[in-house]
Order: structure tokens, then C-alpha cells, then sequence
């Protein structure tokens, strides 16, 4: 297994709450990606955070938020959750932003939203 | 949209046997192509980082190659073993680690 963690394991909730999913990253890694897998698809970019600050954001839509913190563990948050919002959500850290460096997941934190 | 597509979708090998899958992905905005070996339950585990248009590595009995140019990449495993059954992930790398995955390769080997 890696070094990266995530919390909780799993969690349901209902349409319209608000939830938090962490991400301790890798010893040394100051780069964390944030990806959701929905069902049958493969795993989609969300946003990644860079030293703190938001580095890149794929399609998803801004009740989707995230922050990292000093010690470069992050945070997912989701507001006004809806039924689509049911995935796997993986988080990765990598050494830092430089391309072809392998990245480092976590188990993942399944949502479901009922 | 980034478009990457691995196939076949599902494969089931009988123990012994060598497969071999396929991922095709964008030729342009290239940095580099990952594999994950993501089993149920468990982190997907990195298997190659692969940058350079022609490139082949392996780990033991798992190898890959890499074509950029033509924007596609093989994974072969050689006389499949019964651990050997996972998810195959390929995740196309546009710039800052960010990654674009395939649905994956869904293997299972038959004892």
C-alpha cells in the first residue's frame, strides 16, 4: 500500500447535505490530485492543489471545493450534493507538479448519496 | 475532452496464458502515460511512468511499450498467474501530473 490515506472510508448521505473527504498525502509530496470514479467509468480529474493554492480544475462544477493545508493533507468538499455525486473518490500525491512523475493513491472514499 | 480508451474492457485468461491490451490516447499535449494495477478494496499501484516514444519497461512479468507518436500503448502479461487478476488502469498525463484514465482493462485469470 502507499503512504496516502484517506477518510472515511465510506459515507452515505442524503440530496442537498454538505460532506468532507481528507487526504493525508506521501511524506515529502507537495502536490495532491482529487479524482471521482463514478460507476463504470474511469477515474475524472477534479482540481489539484499545489503548496496550498489550486492548481487546475476539470468539469466539475464550483460546489465542488478543496483545500491544503500546511502540512499538504487535503480536503474535498461537496456542497448541495446531488445523486450523481454517488463515486469512488480518489485522492493522489505526487513529489510536486513536474510531468512524468508517478503519482501515489490513496484507497479512495465511496459516497453515496441517497 | 481528452479522450483515452482501453480495450478489450474485460478479458479472462486461463493461468499460464499471455495477454496483452490497448491504450490509445491523444498524440498531442503529451508528457506522459501511466499504468495502475488497481485490485478491489486497494490503492491503484503505479506500474510504469512512461515519457519517452518507444519506451518499454517491465516489472517481472509485466511489460509495456509506448508509441506517442501514434498515441497508443501496449500492456503485456506473460503466463498469467491468478494474482494477476485486476484492474488495468493507463491515465494519460496533459501537463502538472494532472491525469486523463481509460476505463480500465478488467482481467481475470482462471486457475
Amino acid at each position: 500500500e502507499t503512504g496516502v490515506t484517506q477518510s472515511p472510508t465510506h459515507l452515505i448521505k442524503t440530496r442537498g447535505q454538505q460532506v468532507t473527504l481528507r487526504c493525508s498525502s506521501q511524506s515529502g509530496h507537495n502536490t495532491v490530485s482529487w479524482y471521482q470514479q463514478a460507476l463504470g467509468q474511469g477515474p475524472q480529474f477534479i482540481f489539484q492543489y499545489y503548496r496550498e493554492e489550486e492548481n487546475g480544475r476539470g468539469n466539475f462544477p464550483p460546489r465542488f471545493s478543496g483545500l491544503q493545508f500546511p502540512n499538504y493533507s487535503s480536503e474535498l468538499n461537496v456542497n448541495a450534493l446531488e445523486l450523481d455525486d454517488s463515486a469512488l473518490y480518489l485522492c493522489a500525491s505526487s513529489l510536486n507538479l513536474a510531468g512524468g512523475l508517478e503519482q501515489f493513491f490513496g484507497p479512495g472514499t465511496r459516497l453515496t448519496v441517497l | 475532452i481528452l479522450n483515452v480508451e482501453q480495450s478489450p474492457q474485460s478479458l479472462h485468461v486461463q493461468e499460464g496464458d499471455s495477454t496483452n491490451f490497448t491504450c490509445s490516447f491523444p498524440s498531442s499535449n503529451f508528457y506522459a502515460l501511466h499504468w495502475y494495477r488497481w485490485e478491489t478494496a486497494k490503492s491503484p499501484e503505479a506500474l510504469f511512468v512512461m515519457t519517452l516514444n518507444g519506451d518499454e519497461k517491465k516489472k517481472g512479468r509485466i511489460s509495456a511499450t509506448l508509441n506517442t507518436k501514434e498515441g497508443y500503448s501496449y500492456l503485456y502479461i506473460k503466463g498469467s498467474q491468478p494474482e494477476d487478476s485486476a484492474t488495468y488502469l493507463c491515465a494519460f498525463d496533459y501537463g502538472n501530473n494532472r491525469l486523463a484514465f481509460g476505463k480500465g482493462n478488467q482481467v481475470v485469470v482462471i486457475p
